[in-house]
């Protein structure tokens, strides 16, 4: 398994700037994702985050507005770039330990309101 | 495309009371299946999974029985209790879309003492 903590647990914005989310993970990781849970919804993938490589978006998700990084196997970040209050949301983050794994552990996640 | 489908709550249940959520999934491979529990304010936690047809999984007293006929993974507890009261998440992670999770919409249950 993987503990995962993240930082800031919340936090209130205000319009037009942006916030950085950082992820932990406990143990080296083999993968490690961001996840959007709007008010009230299910989670959405928001993109695979890759070690030394650039993070793999879903359809939606763009690199300007969602810069990730992933500088090494325990460690992710994800800014919230140009905010706006359509992107208060829960910001999940999570690992799969390795590659014949197939439970995925998640983070407390990151409480965003943008006012 | 891979996809998960769950009932829709919110549940309301006298604490006690036997619990079911229903769960569908479509899927193209040979899925692993999972249910998540998030209580208020946090993050998601596994509750239990299965990773081949008949398989049971179990914990805290939830159980889920991986039915490929029905292509189903319904959650069932026996005697729920206050504590319980969580949004419930079926998902399904397939290893031919690497090993990316497909979430059901969520089930919210609450459980009046």
């Amino acid at each position: 398994s993987a503990v995962i903590s993240q930082k800031p647990s919340r936090d209130i914005c205000q319009r037009g700037t942006s916030l950085t989310i950082q992820c932990q993970v406990d143990s080296q990781v083999t993968m490690m994702f961001w996840y959007r849970q709007q008010p009230g919804q299910s989670l959405t993938l928001i993109a695979t985050a890759n070690q030394g490589s650039e993070a793999t978006y879903e359809s939606g998700f763009v690199i300007d507005k969602f810069p990730i990084s992933r500088p090494n196997l325990t460690f992710s970040t994800l800014t919230v770039s140009n905010m706006s209050p359509e992107d208060s949301s829960i910001y999940l983050c999570s690992a799969l330990p390795g590659l014949t794994t197939d439970t995925q552990y998640f983070g407390p996640g990151t409480r965003l309101t943008v006012l | 495309g891979n996809s998960v489908t769950q009932m829709e709550g919110p549940v309301t249940l006298s604490e006690e009371a036997f619990l079911t959520i229903n769960c569908t999934y479509t899927a193209t491979g040979y899925p692993s299946l999972f249910w998540y529990v998030q209580y208020p304010g946090e993050g998601l936690q596994l509750l239990l999974k299965a990773t081949k047809a008949d398989d049971k999984g179990s914990n805290k007293g939830f159980e889920a029985t991986y039915r490929k006929e029905t292509t189903s993974f319904h959650l069932e507890k026996g005697s729920v209790q206050v504590s319980d009261s969580a949004v419930y998440f079926c998902a399904l992670s397939d290893r031919n879309y690497g090993q990316n999770f497909v979430f059901g919409p969520g089930t919210r249950l609450s459980v009046l003492p």
